[in-house]
């Protein structure tokens, strides 16, 4: 079946632009994560929705960043006023059940964010 | 609060001989734990987990690790490594209780020698 699947691959903006970042889940999938990886880091944790409901944003970094998944399906991050230091590789995974520590994490292959 | 600390950023070992990456960690509640492998250009896929169950995992690929407790830490091992194993390699911490708190680590580098 279909894994995770993200969209664009690959973003290149311009400085003070907003850009929204599309995860397409495996179907059926519980549970909704983003996450931000930036060069030589591991994956940082932003946000994760159950079902429609945003369940924890606190790894948000500002309030530019935002994330929604309306029908429980597919999720968008966005990020307003993009800045440099945003660039990174951003990553969605998905898991079928709603417990992070006793679920696996498919994870999709991720979007290269590049402001300029 | 939690954390993960990888101790090796690279670790460099000859096709046929063991694999051992270091993972320690740090929480204030019962955290389950895992190991994620990424090759290259391709998506994080999940190598084994600790939930509480036996203290000793046994992963894909012929993989495992051994959660002790008492030395906080769940390094992985492979008694023998192959050239498919090269990749980056990282530990996480997860405990889930009302809220879900997930941290990964910085990784590590795997390169095997042929």
């Amino acid at each position: 079946g279909a894994g995770v699947s993200q969209s664009p691959r690959y973003k290149v903006t311009k400085r003070g632009q907003d850009v929204a970042l599309r995860c397409d889940p495996i179907s059926g999938h519980v549970s909704l994560y983003w996450y931000r990886q930036a060069l030589g880091q591991g994956p940082e944790f932003l946000t994760y929705f159950n079902y429609e409901a945003q369940q924890d944003k606190s790894g948000l970094p500002n309030d530019r960043f935002s994330a929604e998944r309306p029908e429980g399906s597919i999720s968008t991050l966005t990020i307003q006023r993009t800045e440099q230091r945003d660039s990174a590789m951003y990553r969605c995974a998905s898991s079928l059940g709603g417990t992070a520590s006793t679920d696996t994490q498919y994870f999709g292959p991720g979007t290269r964010l590049t402001v300029l | 609060a939690q954390s993960v600390t990888q101790l090796d950023s690279h670790v460099s070992v000859s096709e046929g001989t063991p694999v051992l990456l270091r993972c320690n960690y740090s929480s204030s509640y019962s955290p389950s734990l895992f190991w994620y492998v990424q090759h290259p250009n391709k998506g994080l896929q999940l190598l084994l987990k600790y939930t509480s169950a036996a203290t000793l995992v046994k992963g894909i690929n012929g993989f495992e690790a051994e959660f002790k407790k008492s030395e906080t830490s769940f390094h992985l091992t492979k008694p023998s490594a192959h050239m498919s194993d090269a990749a980056e390699y990282f530990c996480v911490v997860i405990v889930s209780g009302g809220y879900q708190k997930v941290t990964f680590g910085t990784g590590t580098k795997l390169q095997v020698i042929p």
